[in-house]
């Protein structure tokens, strides 16, 4: 079946810019995460969300950052006034429940470039 | 500090060759330990995931395997093949919510 899919796959903005990332993840999967990727670096959360639940935004590293959910499906992160530190690939996942063992299934990621 | 230190941090290996990557956590609680692939411009893949009762698990060519009580675990690469080509990476879940620790990488690359 369909896997995670995103869009963009690449995105370059201007500083001070709003950008949105989109995110479908597996039909059915009720779990879905935002994860960024810097160069050299680890990956760090930034949301997640379970079913209708509120979400969990502990990683999310400004008020500039922000994501929503629609209708338990398609999800959107929202990164206002763009900075160069933003510049990474955000990836997303979902899982078919928040359990700790369940599988992470990740989409192919958005790069993002502010100059 | 990283919860999750993997070395080394690159490996250029010939084809063919054998490689083993290895992972140090300090997770707590810990629920479980997975490995991951990620091809260049693409999405983590995983490859395994190990709980603490299970010392190695293999997925084709990787074997994976774990000591939950230094905190240690590797993954092992048999016949290296161009298409190991990849970062791999080392995830710890300490239980919950599926909250992940995700370690920097090891970045290996196989050359013929």
């Amino acid at each position: 079946g369909a896997g995670v899919s995103q869009s963009p796959s690449n995105k370059v903005t201007e500083k001070g810019k709003d950008v949105e990332l989109r995110c479908d993840p597996i039909s059915g999967h009720t779990a879905l995460y935002w994860y960024r990727q810097s160069l050299g670096q680890g990956l760090e959360f930034l949301i997640y969300f379970q079913g209708n639940s509120a979400p969990d935004k502990s990683g999310l590293p400004s008020d500039r950052f922000s994501a929503e959910r629609t209708g338990g499906s398609v999800s959107t992160l929202t990164i206002q006034r763009t900075q160069q530190e933003d510049s990474a690939v955000y990836l997303c996942a979902s899982s078919p429940d928040s359990g700790a063992f369940y599988e992470q299934y990740f989409g192919p990621g958005t790069r993002l470039t502010v100059t | 500090k990283n919860q999750v230190e993997q070395s080394p941090q690159s490996l250029i290996i010939l084809e063919g060759k054998n490689c083993t990557l290895q992972c140090n956590y300090t997770v707590s609680p810990f629920s479980n330990l997975r490995w991951y692939k990620q091809d260049t411009g693409r999405g983590p893949v995983s490859l395994t995931i190990m709980t603490f009762s299970e010392n190695t698990k293999s997925n084709g060519r990787y074997t994976a395997t774990l000591d939950a009580d230094t905190k240690q675990s590797s993954l092992h690469i048999t016949a290296s093949q161009l298409s190991d080509s990849a970062s791999y990476i080392c995830v710890v879940s300490a239980g919950g919510n599926n909250r992940l620790a995700f370690g920097k990488g090891n970045q290996v690359v196989v050359i013929p």
